[in-house]
């Protein structure tokens, strides 16, 4: 059983471009959970989503940032027109259901860099 | 607002000797209480939790004891080791959420031999 997966590990980006995060949970996981830590930080929670659902997008920044999580594919977090301050690893953590068994399993993160 | 505050953000130990890290939780919703340990450029890894219908939970060296009139929750470590050095962080579940999580900042232990 494979565990969370998130591609590119490394991500490059300069200013203006738009960054594309993907995380695939873990089989059977049905809800995805989108951190971000900053270099040398905790890990902030940014939305939290189940399959075709948004459940809490209240970590989120409201202009730029966005999250889905299609019936099919991965989860895919998108960043709009990228500044120097969203550089920061992101990570993706899974859970097979919310409530009270709900240990989340967390992916290698994406490191995103801009220049 | 939701915050979880995590204490000391730096601690060094001696290999064998007990290292102790507190966190608080303002979230009187928060009901599931996880510590994951991350080494450097790897991903979090849980470590232990409790949920918040048990007082204290143990397993092998490490344990974990919650106080919900009190809003606060501590990791205990014996016997360290020097493969325990990485960064610790505690979290609560945001819940109003299904359970998403708030972490602390941090704390970044050290085991010396």
């Amino acid at each position: 059983n494979a565990g969370v997966m998130q591609n590119p590990r490394h991500l490059v980006r300069r200013r203006g471009q738009e960054a594309r995060l993907r995380c695939s949970p873990m089989k059977g996981h049905s809800h995805v959970y989108w951190y971000r830590q900053l270099p040398e930080e905790g890990l902030k929670f940014m939305v939290y989503l189940q399959k075709e659902n948004i459940i809490d997008e209240s970590g989120m920044p409201k202009e730029r940032f966005s999250a889905e999580f299609p019936k099919e594919g991965p989860s895919i977090l998108r960043i709009q027109q990228v500044v120097r301050g969203d550089s920061a690893a992101y990570f993706c953590a899974s859970s097979a259901t919310s409530g009270y068994y709900n240990e989340q399993f967390f992916g290698p993160g994406t490191r995103l860099t801009v220049l | 607002g939701e915050n979880v505050e995590q204490h000391p953000s730096t601690l060094s130990v001696q290999e064998g000797d007990s290292a102790v890290i507190k966190c608080t939780y303002s979230d009187s919703a928060s009901n599931y209480f996880p510590w994951y340990k991350q080494e450097l450029g790897k991903r979090p890894q849980l470590i232990i939790d409790i949920r918040s219908n048990v007082g204290e939970k143990k397993d092998q060296r490490i344990a974990v004891t919650l106080n919900k009139t009190a809003k606060h929750f501590s990791l205990h470590i014996t016997e360290t080791q020097p493969e325990d050095s990485a960064v610790y962080f505690c979290a609560a579940s945001r819940g109003n959420s299904g359970y998403a999580l708030n972490f602390g900042k941090g704390t970044s232990l050290l085991v010396t031999p």
